[in-house]
């Protein structure tokens, strides 16, 4: 069974410092692994994805994250955080075989204090 | 970003009052799906599908029925709703393949009263 772990519900930082927001996942299958943002009363809107090519992902608005299949990890960073960076983040795992059920994790609040 | 526009974006409705939310996508992407987003849990799954006629149940099916009678159109359908049913609707389109981005609409907030 899959499954998705962030282990952080809100995350704190001030402005202008790194960004980490951990995600655990649990798949029998190769997955491939997301990162979404979702500002308040929007919708979801991608950050970077991972489908097993490169293991470190650049994602927009200076987002990063790396894949680390011997810790099941899938880590979101940032080197500095700005105060529109403030939103929930969500980790989402896919089998590989796409069947459309995605799991997501629980999300993580950001929060970027001036 | 994918095309995808749901309607209404917020609706008040009555307890067991039907309600039907549209979500239509210019994409022609293969799959489309239904989530809700309720405080502490995240976005579950309500019905996918994988093709026109072709839909399957999420994890939190019971009391929604979908339709897809055409490949931009995503019905979902509260048969008779509950106040349990209060929340925010996100529809998502993705096209085949594995790791294919999951795109999502902008969401509609439904209140059941």
């Amino acid at each position: 069974a899959q499954s998705v772990t962030q282990l952080d519900s809100h995350v704190s930082v001030s402005e202008g410092t790194p960004v980490l927001l951990r995600c655990n996942y649990s798949s029998s299958y190769s997955p491939s692994l997301f990162w979404y943002v979702q500002h308040p009363n929007k919708g979801l809107q991608l950050l970077l994805k991972y489908t097993s090519a490169a293991t470190l992902v650049k994602g927009i608005n200076g987002f990063e994250a790396e894949f680390k299949k011997s810790e099941t990890s899938f880590h979101l960073t940032k080197p500095s955080a700005h105060m529109s960076d403030a939103a929930e983040y969500f980790c989402v795992v896919t089998p590989s075989s796409n069947t459309g059920k995605l799991i997501f994790g629980q999300g993580t609040t950001l929060q970027v204090k001036p | 970003d994918a095309g995808i526009t749901q309607s209404p974006r917020h609706k008040v409705t009555e307890t067991g009052t039907p309600v039907t939310l549209r979500c239509h996508q210019t994409e022609n992407h293969r799959y489309m799906y239904w989530y809700r987003q309720d405080p502490g849990h995240g976005l579950r799954l309500i019905h996918y599908s994988y093709g026109v006629k072709d839909t399957d149940k999420g994890e939190v099916s019971d009391g929604y029925s979908v339709s897809r009678s055409k490949t931009e159109d995503f019905l979902l359908t509260l048969e008779s709703a509950t106040s349990s049913q209060t929340s925010v609707y996100f529809c998502a389109t993705s096209g085949q393949g594995a790791g294919n981005t999951i795109y999502f609409g902008e969401g509609s907030w439904l209140t059941v009263v």
